[in-house]
């Protein structure tokens, strides 16, 4: 079973910055099967990216996803107030979905 | 795409409880489904799925794959999770999501969630 391990548990950043969030896999895993999501507080989660790098209907530019083997990153290139939440990537394998344990953006 | 979950509240470690979850804006037919949880302050965890309905093969992950069953009713656009001998660690907010595309198993859309309490 591939496990996710996100890093940082927690990123403090400033309105405007650059975020870089990571996702790491046990073992190398399809491009096509990695995930990203948005959770707002005491809301349902969101997709934001689907295999890696595509980004859902509706999703802001500034949101893009990368990465391939092992190693994966969502970037959000300029943080609006309302991108701070918990992110979430997740893999799709061998019929079984997995998350990682989530990253907090919170603000600095 | 609308996903609307019911049939959470309190329930006894051992008891049982079924979860609904409609969907709407979809050839549910064709849909994929999927349940996801919460506990509470905690991260996303994954449930079980069923397939469409030419299928409806249904997967749970291995903490409840003995307790819990998902099945679905097309006539409705509906599925279901039936939970038994349940345990005060299943308390959570239980999602019900579409997977919007079956190769690359991303949950497009996801509903409010309903929260299952199980307390004595």
């Amino acid at each position: 079973e591939i496990v996710l391990t996100q890093s940082p548990g927690t990123l403090s950043l400033s309105p405007g910055e650059r975020a870089t969030l990571s996702c790491r896999a046990s073992q190398s895993i399809s491009i096509n099967s990695l995930a990203w999501y948005q959770q707002r507080p005491g809301q349902a989660p969101r997709v934001l990216i689907y295999g890696a790098s595509n980004r859902a209907t509706g999703i802001p530019d500034r949101f893009s996803g990368s990465g391939s083997g092992t190693d994966f990153t969502l970037t959000i290139s300029r943080l609006e107030p309302e991108d701070f939440a918990v992110y979430y990537c997740q893999h799709y394998g061998g019929s079984l979905y997995t998350f990682g344990q989530g990253t907090k953006l919170q603000i600095k | 795409v609308q996903v609307v979950e019911s049939g959470g509240g309190l329930a006894k470690p051992g008891g049982s409880l079924r979860l609904s979850c409609t969907a709407s804006g979809l050839k549910f037919d064709d849909a994929w489904m999927t349940w996801v949880r919460q506990a509470p302050g905690k991260g996303l965890q994954w449930v079980g799925r069923i397939k469409n309905k030419g299928s409806g093969e249904t997967i749970c992950a291995a903490p409840v794959n003995d307790r819990f069953t998902i099945s679905r009713d097309d006539s409705k656009a509906a599925v279901y999770l039936q939970m038994s001998s349940l345990k005060t660690e299943d308390t959570a907010v239980y999602y019900c999501a579409w997977i919007g595309d079956a190769l690359t198993g991303h949950l497009a859309s996801w509903g409010q969630g309903t929260l299952v309490t199980v307390s004595s």
